[in-house]
């Protein structure tokens, strides 16, 4: 398996301009998460999806942010219009947390956001 | 309901002594326990995983962590520690068959020469 994939790996935009991540989780697993990393605040849980419905959106910062997963293969992160402050790393992993599982998640590389 | 803490933000060791990362944890219902590393600009990967099957788990590079009940910790020890094995590391607490685990803060481990 390929693991879990993001793109883009970095982006640059200036503040104001739409953003869009995107994640494909590996087959099989039926939960996802996107996380967010920043010096200042660590390791952040945005939201995650079970069966492609979001369960837990609590973490997502404003309504600036969105995120939806259309199918179990893929999965999007959104920020209208962005500001400075959303640089960080934002992750996203995936896990199977099905009956007997452990719910080890699975990370991908990252995309490393920086608004300008 | 369950949280997670890590009881050290920085661990400094030279290399070839012992590491000890400590983690302690709160579950209302039998947990599983992970530590995952993350190297400068990577991603995290999982080290080793509790899933009640034995209380002490090896996990990749030498690392192994004791899953002790009664003190509701699950530290992360290495016998001797390598440059390489200086990353970020968390805890992490979890429910089988449940969706959402709780990460720790993270504990920075620096390897002297």
């Amino acid at each position: 398996d390929a693991g879990v994939i993001q793109s883009p790996r970095h982006e640059v935009t200036e503040m104001g301009q739409e953003v869009t991540l995107r994640c494909k989780p590996i087959s099989g697993h039926n939960s996802l998460f996107w996380y967010r990393q920043t010096m200042m605040r660590g390791l952040e849980l945005l939201i995650y999806f079970n069966n492609n419905v979001p369960i837990d959106d609590s973490g997502m910062p404003e309504d600036r942010f969105s995120a939806k997963m259309p199918n179990a293969s893929f999965s999007t992160l959104k920020i209208q219009p962005s500001e400075p402050r959303d640089s960080a790393v934002y992750f996203c992993a995936s896990t199977d947390s099905g009956r007997g599982s452990y719910n080890e998640q699975f990370f991908g590389p990252g995309t490393r956001l920086t608004v300008l | 309901a369950q949280s997670v803490t890590q009881l050290d933000s920085h661990v400094s060791v030279s290399e070839g002594t012992p590491v000890l990362l400590r983690c302690n944890y709160s579950s209302s219902y039998s947990p599983s326990l992970f530590w995952y590393v993350q190297h400068p600009n990577k991603g995290l990967q999982l080290l080793l995983k509790y899933t009640s099957a034995a209380t002490l788990v090896k996990g990749i590079n030498g690392f192994e962590a004791e899953f002790k009940k009664s003190e509701t910790s699950f530290h992360l020890t290495k016998p001797s520690a390598h440059m390489s094995d200086a990353a970020e590391y968390f805890c992490v607490v979890g429910l089988a068959n449940a969706g959402k685990s709780t990460f720790g803060d993270g504990t920075t481990l620096t390897v002297k020469p």
